[in-house]
């Protein structure tokens, strides 16, 4: 069983597009990330979520909202997509946010903005 | 200030021969985590190593080992026996306290058969 799971792997579509990305986790973590990956590879922390709750939103357009149904969810919806968007996408996991603790990243999944 | 700096955007090593990725950081946390991810060319980050701030030894797994130097605030990654499969992007990342993971730029390692 994949721990961290992401889907779409894959999602191209146009500008102006409203799309979503759902991730779950089965670690019983009770962390979540969302994190973009530039063509550059450049990692950047876009949110956090411990127990549902938001506790890391970083300069993001409000464009893109996340929302956390419970511990083991994290889901990123992004409304009026913009070129500037094209990037992965990973989500991550981890059992807390203490100094020890790693963190377990998704798959990624693939945007590309036409 | 960077929190996390990894100076070789590329490195080449030959097959079998081993290899030091370096990673610096700054903090002022006395409890903090380094950790290091490879990223190969199909795209999945995967976890490599950890070492605690109060890890006197340096962390190993397999072929690989965390150089962790307190006071030069370094934690440089050393791969034994390169093999192809090793080729990949590495990422250096820290947790102080109890904040946000931060991330290095990567650095790319081809290995040469």
């Amino acid at each position: 069983d994949t721990a961290v799971s992401q889907t779409p792997k894959y999602l191209v579509t146009q500008m102006g597009n409203d799309k979503s990305i759902k991730c779950e986790q089965n670690l019983g973590h009770d962390t979540m990330y969302w994190y973009k990956q530039d063509s550059k590879k450049f990692l950047k922390i876009m949110f956090s979520y411990n127990n549902k709750e938001l506790i890391i939103n970083e300069t993001v357009p409000n464009r893109f909202s996340p929302k956390s149904p419970d511990k083991a969810h994290l889901n990123l919806h992004i409304n009026s997509l913009e070129l500037g968007d094209s990037a992965v996408y990973f989500c991550a996991s981890s059992k807390d946010r203490g100094p020890g603790n790693t963190i377990y990243f998704g798959e990624g999944s693939w945007l590309t903005v036409v | 200030a960077q929190k996390i700096t990894q100076t070789q955007p590329g490195m080449f090593v030959q097959e079998k021969e081993a290899v030091t990725l370096d990673c610096t950081y700054d903090t002022s946390d006395q409890s903090y985590g380094l950790f290091w991810y490879k990223q190969p060319s199909s795209g999945e980050m995967i976890f490599l190593i950890y070492q605690g701030s109060y890890d006197e030894q340096n962390a190993t797994e397999g072929r690989y080992s965390l150089n962790f130097q307190k006071a030069r605030k370094s934690a440089n990654l050393v791969i034994s026996a390169s093999q192809l499969g090793d080729s990949a992007m590495y990422f250096c990342a820290m947790r102080e306290g109890w904040s946000q993971f931060y991330f290095g730029t990567g650095t790319s390692l081809t290995v040469i058969p």
